[in-house]
Protein backbone atom coordinates (compact mmCIF):
# COMPACT_ATOMS: atom_id res chain seq x y z
CA UNK A 1 0.00 0.00 0.00
CA UNK A 2 1.73 3.46 -0.93
CA UNK A 3 0.70 5.60 1.20
CA UNK A 4 2.65 8.86 -0.11
CA UNK A 5 2.56 8.80 -4.29
CA UNK A 6 4.65 11.19 -5.82
CA UNK A 7 4.86 12.89 -9.20
CA UNK A 8 6.76 13.45 -11.82
CA UNK A 9 9.10 10.46 -11.44
CA UNK A 10 11.67 12.59 -13.81
CA UNK A 11 11.78 15.90 -14.63
CA UNK A 12 14.09 18.03 -17.07
CA UNK A 13 14.68 21.83 -16.21
CA UNK A 14 16.91 23.91 -17.96
CA UNK A 15 19.10 26.28 -15.71
CA UNK A 16 17.34 29.40 -13.80
CA UNK A 17 13.82 27.52 -14.51
CA UNK A 18 11.41 26.44 -11.48
CA UNK A 19 11.59 22.75 -10.72
CA UNK A 20 8.03 21.64 -9.07
CA UNK A 21 7.57 18.07 -7.70
CA UNK A 22 4.25 16.98 -6.07
CA UNK A 23 3.04 14.58 -3.53
CA UNK A 24 -0.08 13.08 -2.51
CA UNK A 25 -0.53 11.44 1.06
CA UNK A 26 -3.69 9.17 2.48
CA UNK A 27 -2.78 9.36 6.06
CA UNK A 28 -4.64 11.97 7.80
CA UNK A 29 -2.84 11.04 10.96
CA UNK A 30 0.65 12.03 9.14
CA UNK A 31 1.89 15.55 10.66
CA UNK A 32 5.88 16.01 9.22
CA UNK A 33 6.48 15.88 6.10
CA UNK A 34 10.27 16.46 4.51
CA UNK A 35 11.93 16.50 1.41
CA UNK A 36 14.88 14.34 1.05
CA UNK A 37 17.70 14.92 -1.60
CA UNK A 38 20.24 12.37 -2.84
CA UNK A 39 23.20 12.22 -4.78
CA UNK A 40 24.00 9.12 -6.97
CA UNK A 41 25.96 6.37 -4.42
CA UNK A 42 24.90 8.41 -1.70
CA UNK A 43 22.64 8.66 1.25
CA UNK A 44 19.73 10.90 1.09
CA UNK A 45 19.99 13.88 3.08
CA UNK A 46 17.24 16.58 4.82
CA UNK A 47 16.45 19.18 2.55
CA UNK A 48 13.64 20.93 4.03
CA UNK A 49 10.68 19.82 6.21
CA UNK A 50 6.97 21.44 7.02
CA UNK A 51 4.08 21.09 9.83
CA UNK A 52 0.70 20.77 8.83
CA UNK A 53 -0.37 24.13 10.82
CA UNK A 54 1.46 25.97 7.98
CA UNK A 55 0.68 26.32 4.49
CA UNK A 56 4.57 27.17 3.33
CA UNK A 57 8.28 27.08 4.18
CA UNK A 58 10.80 28.74 2.33
CA UNK A 59 14.70 28.10 2.75
CA UNK A 60 16.57 29.63 -0.14
CA UNK A 61 15.37 28.87 -3.43
CA UNK A 62 13.40 26.29 -1.70
CA UNK A 63 10.20 25.77 -0.80
CA UNK A 64 7.63 23.65 0.20
CA UNK A 65 3.67 24.20 -0.32
CA UNK A 66 1.27 22.55 1.73
CA UNK A 67 -2.68 21.85 1.05
CA UNK A 68 -4.04 20.00 4.09
CA UNK A 69 -7.29 19.63 3.14
CA UNK A 70 -6.03 18.50 -0.61
CA UNK A 71 -3.33 16.42 1.08
CA UNK A 72 -0.93 17.51 -1.54
CA UNK A 73 2.66 19.21 -0.78
CA UNK A 74 5.19 19.75 -3.06
CA UNK A 75 8.48 20.84 -3.48
CA UNK A 76 9.39 23.62 -5.66
CA UNK A 77 13.03 24.33 -6.68
CA UNK A 78 14.03 28.20 -7.90
CA UNK A 79 16.17 29.47 -10.28
CA UNK A 80 17.56 25.65 -10.57
CA UNK A 81 21.17 24.68 -11.12
CA UNK A 82 22.65 21.94 -12.83
CA UNK A 83 23.93 21.07 -8.81
CA UNK A 84 20.71 20.24 -8.40
CA UNK A 85 20.55 17.46 -10.60
CA UNK A 86 19.55 14.83 -7.90
CA UNK A 87 16.61 12.61 -7.16
CA UNK A 88 14.54 14.20 -4.50
CA UNK A 89 11.99 12.43 -2.32
CA UNK A 90 9.19 13.31 -0.22
CA UNK A 91 8.08 11.50 2.93
CA UNK A 92 5.62 11.95 5.79
CA UNK A 93 5.35 10.25 9.32
CA UNK A 94 3.13 10.65 12.02
CA UNK A 95 4.77 12.41 15.75
CA UNK A 96 4.29 8.68 17.70
CA UNK A 97 6.52 7.34 15.07
CA UNK A 98 9.47 9.43 14.95
CA UNK A 99 11.29 8.96 12.39
CA UNK A 100 10.02 5.79 11.09
CA UNK A 101 9.27 7.89 7.45
CA UNK A 102 6.85 6.81 4.47
CA UNK A 103 8.56 7.67 1.29
CA UNK A 104 7.03 8.51 -1.96
CA UNK A 105 8.71 7.10 -5.08
CA UNK A 106 11.57 9.77 -5.80
CA UNK A 107 11.81 11.82 -8.77
CA UNK A 108 15.32 12.34 -10.62
CA UNK A 109 15.63 15.95 -11.82
CA UNK A 110 18.16 16.89 -13.99
CA UNK A 111 19.32 20.40 -14.61
CA UNK A 112 20.56 21.30 -17.97
CA UNK A 113 23.28 23.89 -18.18
CA UNK B 1 33.17 13.33 12.52
CA UNK B 2 29.83 12.65 13.64
CA UNK B 3 27.72 10.48 11.27
CA UNK B 4 26.64 6.70 10.58
CA UNK B 5 28.82 4.61 8.26
CA UNK B 6 27.75 1.70 6.37
CA UNK B 7 29.89 -1.20 5.58
CA UNK B 8 31.13 -2.63 3.12
CA UNK B 9 29.90 -0.09 0.12
CA UNK B 10 29.61 -3.35 -2.42
CA UNK B 11 28.42 -6.34 -1.21
CA UNK B 12 28.25 -9.47 -3.73
CA UNK B 13 26.28 -12.54 -2.49
CA UNK B 14 25.82 -16.16 -4.21
CA UNK B 15 22.20 -17.73 -3.74
CA UNK B 16 21.81 -19.64 -0.49
CA UNK B 17 23.90 -17.38 1.17
CA UNK B 18 23.49 -15.00 4.32
CA UNK B 19 25.67 -11.75 4.42
CA UNK B 20 25.22 -9.32 7.18
CA UNK B 21 25.55 -5.22 6.59
CA UNK B 22 26.86 -3.29 8.90
CA UNK B 23 25.66 0.14 10.30
CA UNK B 24 27.34 1.76 13.18
CA UNK B 25 26.37 5.52 14.32
CA UNK B 26 28.40 7.97 16.40
CA UNK B 27 25.56 10.74 16.78
CA UNK B 28 24.17 8.88 20.25
CA UNK B 29 21.08 8.66 18.47
CA UNK B 30 18.57 5.82 20.27
CA UNK B 31 16.77 4.97 17.08
CA UNK B 32 17.68 3.13 14.11
CA UNK B 33 16.49 2.31 10.87
CA UNK B 34 16.91 -0.15 7.77
CA UNK B 35 15.41 0.76 4.32
CA UNK B 36 15.57 -1.03 1.00
CA UNK B 37 15.57 1.59 -2.04
CA UNK B 38 14.25 0.29 -5.21
CA UNK B 39 14.39 1.93 -8.45
CA UNK B 40 10.85 3.63 -8.90
CA UNK B 41 10.01 2.51 -5.34
CA UNK B 42 11.59 4.86 -2.90
CA UNK B 43 12.49 3.33 0.49
CA UNK B 44 10.48 1.00 1.94
CA UNK B 45 11.47 0.21 6.01
CA UNK B 46 12.66 -3.40 6.54
CA UNK B 47 13.30 -2.94 10.36
CA UNK B 48 13.99 -0.13 12.70
CA UNK B 49 14.84 -0.32 16.83
CA UNK B 50 13.86 2.41 18.96
CA UNK B 51 15.89 1.39 21.54
CA UNK B 52 18.73 -1.53 22.32
CA UNK B 53 17.73 -4.85 22.80
CA UNK B 54 14.21 -4.25 21.20
CA UNK B 55 13.27 -4.10 17.25
CA UNK B 56 10.22 -3.71 14.96
CA UNK B 57 9.12 -5.18 11.54
CA UNK B 58 9.05 -2.40 9.11
CA UNK B 59 7.24 -2.68 5.98
CA UNK B 60 9.15 -5.55 4.12
CA UNK B 61 10.50 -7.67 6.95
CA UNK B 62 10.29 -10.95 5.37
CA UNK B 63 13.84 -12.32 4.69
CA UNK B 64 15.68 -10.23 6.81
CA UNK B 65 16.77 -10.09 10.48
CA UNK B 66 18.80 -7.52 12.76
CA UNK B 67 20.13 -7.19 16.24
CA UNK B 68 20.54 -4.40 18.82
CA UNK B 69 23.29 -5.25 21.53
CA UNK B 70 24.75 -2.02 21.20
CA UNK B 71 23.52 1.66 21.02
CA UNK B 72 25.55 2.44 18.14
CA UNK B 73 24.86 -0.60 16.10
CA UNK B 74 21.91 -2.64 13.98
CA UNK B 75 23.58 -5.20 11.54
CA UNK B 76 21.28 -6.43 8.89
CA UNK B 77 21.31 -9.93 8.08
CA UNK B 78 20.03 -11.00 4.66
CA UNK B 79 19.18 -14.34 4.82
CA UNK B 80 18.61 -17.18 1.63
CA UNK B 81 14.74 -16.49 2.51
CA UNK B 82 14.13 -13.23 0.56
CA UNK B 83 13.65 -14.12 -2.39
CA UNK B 84 14.54 -10.45 -4.54
CA UNK B 85 17.79 -9.24 -2.27
CA UNK B 86 19.78 -6.98 -5.26
CA UNK B 87 19.45 -3.82 -3.82
CA UNK B 88 20.80 -1.09 -2.12
CA UNK B 89 20.46 -0.90 1.81
CA UNK B 90 20.48 2.67 3.72
CA UNK B 91 20.84 2.51 7.58
CA UNK B 92 19.74 5.85 9.19
CA UNK B 93 19.68 7.02 12.87
CA UNK B 94 17.21 9.56 14.80
CA UNK B 95 17.10 11.50 18.23
CA UNK B 96 13.80 9.30 20.12
CA UNK B 97 11.31 10.49 22.17
CA UNK B 98 11.28 14.26 19.52
CA UNK B 99 8.71 15.14 17.35
CA UNK B 100 9.27 13.88 14.09
CA UNK B 101 12.78 14.71 14.23
CA UNK B 102 15.65 14.36 11.05
CA UNK B 103 16.69 10.81 9.81
CA UNK B 104 20.76 10.52 8.90
CA UNK B 105 21.23 8.66 6.28
CA UNK B 106 24.65 6.35 5.90
CA UNK B 107 25.96 6.06 2.49
CA UNK B 108 24.48 2.39 1.36
CA UNK B 109 25.61 -1.22 0.27
CA UNK B 110 24.69 -2.12 -2.77
CA UNK B 111 23.86 -5.62 -2.83
CA UNK B 112 24.04 -7.82 -5.41
CA UNK B 113 23.42 -11.63 -5.92
CA UNK B 114 25.55 -13.47 -8.37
Amino acid sequence: QQQVKQSPQSLIVQKGGISIINCAYENTAFDYFPWYQQFPGKGPALLIAIRPDVSEKKEGRFTISFNKSAKQFSLHIMDSQPGDSATYFCAASKETSGSRLTFGEGTQLTVNP
Amino acid sequence: DGGITQSPKYLFRKEGQNVTLSCEQNLNHDAMYWYRQDPGQGLRLIYYSQIVNDFQKGDIAEGYSVSREKKESFPLTVTSAQKNPTAFYLCASSRRGAMNTEAFFGQGTRLTVV
